[in-house]
Order: structure tokens, then C-alpha cells, then sequence
């Protein structure tokens, strides 16, 4: 199964860039990158997603390697409302659990 | 729109006690599931389907039966709730990936304590 890999924990100050790495070094040709945020007490909500190109949105911006092993979402300027939990998956277009499975991402800390 | 709607939000069983956990999706979405989360911890799937009538297990399925008569429903039932199904449990739902972005939608989550 494609798994990903992510650091327990990362610290950024307030208005700085934030990058938060994802490695995915199984990932198959079909499967799309996607990061989610858990803020406290809430249900995690979507933020970007990819599949081969680097993609920005109002959000985030999300950078993919080029041999798509890895990924990293950037986020310009850290606010403290951006302090959350940081979910990479990743979803392939075949029905299957694997796409839908959560690792235990990266608490992203906001200092101000 | 509603977007998915849990209920209930709060949930005290005592042990042995069954349940069900609703969950709707106004959105035509095909793909449905079901996490759990225990604190400090992330997400695990207990079951999701991929349509209407097709359900199958996630990674934490024991303890837990789905079923998904209808595209807009799919109900998670405790059989017999024991402490170790203490959590907070989120629906969610998205359109085929490919189709639109395939985006997971969660619901605003339900905790349950099983005493």
C-alpha cells in the first residue's frame, strides 16, 4: 500500500513561510497528493491537492519532485490561525482503502 | 448546503450497550467512510463504501457493522460498545477522485464515551 511519511512536529514563526515535507516514495502513477488540516476540535478540511504539477490556491501552495516521491506544502505566511494538525494522503481513482488511510501527520506549532 | 451532518455530537454509552452513528451527505457524493480518532492521534478508517450497497472494512473494523441502502446515508452500528470504542468519530464523504478534485468532506464529528 502507498503510505506516507511525515514529521511528528514542526515550529514556525508568525509571518514566516512554513514547508512541511511529505515523502510518498510508493506512490503509483494514478494516485493525486492531497493535504488536509485538522484545526482543534474540528474535522479535518481539505487544503490543496496534485497530481504531477506544483499547484497553488488560495490556501497553500503544494510542490510535488519531479519524479513525485515526495511533496511539500508551503504555506507564505504563517498565521496563528494556521496552527493545526497537517495530513498528506494520498487518493488513487480505483475504489480502494488505501486511499482513504491517514497517517499521523504534522502538528504544525505557530510561534507568535 | 449541508454539506455531511453528524448525529449525534455527544454520546454516552455504558459498555454492552448498541448504537448507531448517523451519517448524511447532500452532495451526490459516491464515496462514504468512517474514522475514528483517539487523542492525540490521527485518523483510522473504519469502513467506507463506494457506492450505494457496496460497503468494506478500513483498517479498525472490528466492533463495527456499516451499511449504505441509499447514496445519501451511511449509518456506523456499535454491536456491543465496550470502553475501547471511546473516541471521536468522523464521516466523510467525496465525489470519485478525478471527478471535480475528489476532495474529502468531513463531518463535524461525534464523541462517544463508553463507560
Amino acid at each position: 500500500d502507498a503510505k506516507t511519511t511525515q514529521p511528528n512536529s514542526m515550529e514556525s514563526n508568525e509571518e514566516e513561510p512554513v514547508h512541511l515535507p511529505c515523502n510518498h516514495s510508493t506512490i503509483s502513477g494514478t494516485d493525486y497528493i492531497h493535504w488536509y488540516r485538522q484545526l482543534p476540535s474540528q474535522g479535518p478540511e481539505y487544503v490543496i491537492h496534485g497530481l504531477t504539477s506544483n499547484v497553488n490556491n488560495r490556501m497553500a501552495s503544494l510542490a510535488i519532485a519531479e519524479d513525485r516521491k515526495s511533496s511539500t506544502l508551503i504555506l507564505h505566511r504563517a498565521t496563528l490561525r494556521d496552527a493545526a494538525v497537517y495530513y498528506c494522503i494520498l487518493r488513487g481513482s480505483a475504489g480502494s482503502a488505501r486511499q482513504l488511510t491517514f497517517g499521523s501527520g504534522t502538528q504544525l506549532t505557530v510561534l507568535p | 448546503n449541508a454539506g455531511v451532518t453528524q448525529t449525534p455530537k455527544f454520546q454516552v454509552l455504558k459498555t454492552g450497550q448498541s448504537m448507531t452513528l448517523q451519517c448524511a451527505q447532500d452532495m451526490n457524493h459516491e464515496y462514504m467512510s468512517w474514522y475514528r480518532q483517539d487523542p492525540g492521534m490521527g485518523l483510522r478508517l473504519i469502513h467506507y463504501s463506494v457506492g450505494a450497497g457496496i460497503t468494506d472494512q478500513g483498517e479498525v473494523p472490528n466492533g463495527y457493522n456499516v451499511s449504505r441502502s441509499t447514496t445519501e446515508d451511511f449509518p456506523l452500528r456499535l454491536l456491543s460498545a465496550a470502553p475501547s470504542q471511546t473516541s471521536v468519530y468522523f464521516c466523510a464523504s467525496s465525489a470519485k477522485q478525478g471527478v471535480n478534485t475528489g476532495e474529502l468532506f468531513f463531518g463535524e464529528g461525534s464523541r462517544l464515551t463508553v463507560l
